[in-house]
């Protein structure tokens, strides 16, 4: 399973926009970028996921390199019920799971 | 709300005994995975389903076993349970499989091993 890094833990403020950022510089062309919330207490959550070029949805945007080996997660507009561990992930073609690293530990201050 | 559905939320047992968590999946997903959540390890893969089929296998051991029967909701047995064993223990669910679909989370069943 190809790697990615993640800074363990950032902070940031309500109602402002936040870019957790991911580098996976062994992506392959096949490897989708996924990333999943953990709020406390909870399972793991979907949040969103790409191949080559950016995407938005209700929860957040995904920003892709251009040489895809590096992707930033964007928070619009934190609340503080964003406060989660946040898993960026490859999965390849042919992959059927995830493969959870540590994450980045988001703080949320009010 | 993922729409998985997990029972129980919380299992006390005692070393050597054997469980059994059950998973419902999201209407319409075909796919069943099975994860472990510790404190030392992290999240950890450990099954999938697929449809009725095993459809791959992660770090699973030998006293630990799953199905997934006709009307698609799974079951995980775990047995000869050890103290090591108390963990966070999650099912998802997808539409499929492919690396190009979300997996749906339920809250997870927390195993406390006495």
């Amino acid at each position: 399973d190809a790697k990615t890094t993640q800074p363990n833990s950032m902070e940031s403020n309500e109602e402002e926009p936040v870019h957790l950022p991911c580098n996976h510089s062994t992506i392959s062309g096949t490897d989708y970028i996924h990333w999943y919330r953990q709020l406390p207490s909870q399972g793991p959550e979907y949040v969103i996921h790409g191949l080559t070029s950016n995407v938005n949805n209700r929860m957040a945007s995904l920003a892709i390199a251009e040489d895809r080996k590096s992707s930033t997660l964007i928070l619009h507009r934190a609340t503080l019920r964003d406060a989660a561990v946040y898993y960026c992930i490859l999965r390849d073609g042919g992959a059927q799971k995830l493969v959870f690293g540590q994450g980045t530990r988001l703080t949320i201050n009010p | 709300d993922s729409g998985v559905t997990q029972t129980p939320k919380h299992l006390i047992t005692a070393t050597g005994q054997r469980v059994t968590l059950r998973c419902s999946p999201r209407s319409g997903d075909l796919s069943v995975y099975w994860y472990q959540q510790s404190l030392d390890q992290g999240l950890q893969f450990l099954i999938q389903y697929y449809n009725g089929e095993e459809r791959a296998k992660g770090n699973i051991l030998e006293r630990f076993s799953a199905q997934q029967f006709p009307d698609l909701h799974s079951e995980l047995n775990l047995s000869s349970l050890e103290l090591g064993d108390s963990a966070l223990y999650f099912c998802a669910s997808s539409v499929s499989g492919y690396s190009n679909q979300p997996q749906h989370f339920g809250d997870g069943t927390r195993l406390s091993i006495l």
